[in-house]
């Protein structure tokens, strides 16, 4: 079966710090397409990254970054000297090569205070 | 490009009562789909189509059904609204499989009382 895990429902942190957003990942497929999206206040969903199981090269966009291990099947999302408007929930999601599907955790609800 | 439109954004139904929400997209996307998520939760897939005149069920469909008549379109009929149906709906695309993006629309908050 395939799945999401965000274990970290809701992280706290003060502006300046630095943040760890953990993604967990289940599936016996050899190729699969791994996300991230943003859920702000507003409530659209912003993608974030797409990262396929072929690639685990890490990923910097500013002071987000990632870290695909599949050793240990974890897609984990960094932010950098976080921001008030970094506060939001993010999903990580898995998409596997034969399916149309697109399996999301349950998000964890980042609140960056000033 | 307006990407992916939902309409409407709010809506309080009472029980028994039916809907239909709009989703459309102007990026000739073949994919689209439908979610809900409840509050504290994550996306349950409701429907999903791959093309237009294909549609096929998700992990949540009882209750709802949908049509795709165009690429454009796809809207999602609820029938005989229950409360447990208040949810916020997204609608999503994307041009082909697995290897692209979905992109999502901006939701519609749905009240059953």
């Amino acid at each position: 079966a395939q799945k999401v895990t965000q274990a970290q429902t809701e992280i706290s942190v003060v502006e300046k710090e630095d943040v760890t957003l953990d993604c967990v990942y289940e599936t016996r497929d050899t190729t699969y397409y791994l996300f991230w999206y943003k859920q702000p206040p507003s409530g659209e969903l912003v993608f974030l990254i797409r990262r396929n199981s072929f690639d685990e090269q890490n990923e910097i966009s500013g002071r987000y970054s990632w870290n695909f291990q599949k050793s240990t099947s974890s897609f984990n999302f960094t932010i950098t000297a976080s921001q008030v408007v970094d506060s939001a929930v993010y999903f990580c999601a898995l998409s596997l090569y034969n399916t149309d599907k697109l399996i999301f955790g349950t998000g964890t609800r980042l609140q960056v205070f000033p | 490009n307006a990407g992916v439109t939902q309409t409407p954004k709010f809506r309080i139904l009472k029980i028994g009562q039916s809907m239909t929400l709009q989703c459309a997209q102007d990026m000739n996307h073949n994919y689209m789909y439908w979610y809900r998520q409840d509050p504290g939760m994550g996306l349950k897939l409701i429907y999903y189509s791959v093309g237009a005149g294909i549609t096929d069920k998700g992990e949540v469909p009882n209750g709802y059904n949908v049509s795709r008549s165009t690429t454009e379109d796809f809207p999602l009929r609820l029938e005989l609204a229950a409360p447990s149906q208040t949810s916020v709906y997204f609608c999503a695309s994307r041009e082909r499989r697995h290897t692209d993006t979905q992109y999502f629309g901006p939701g519609t908050r749905l009240t059953v009382l």
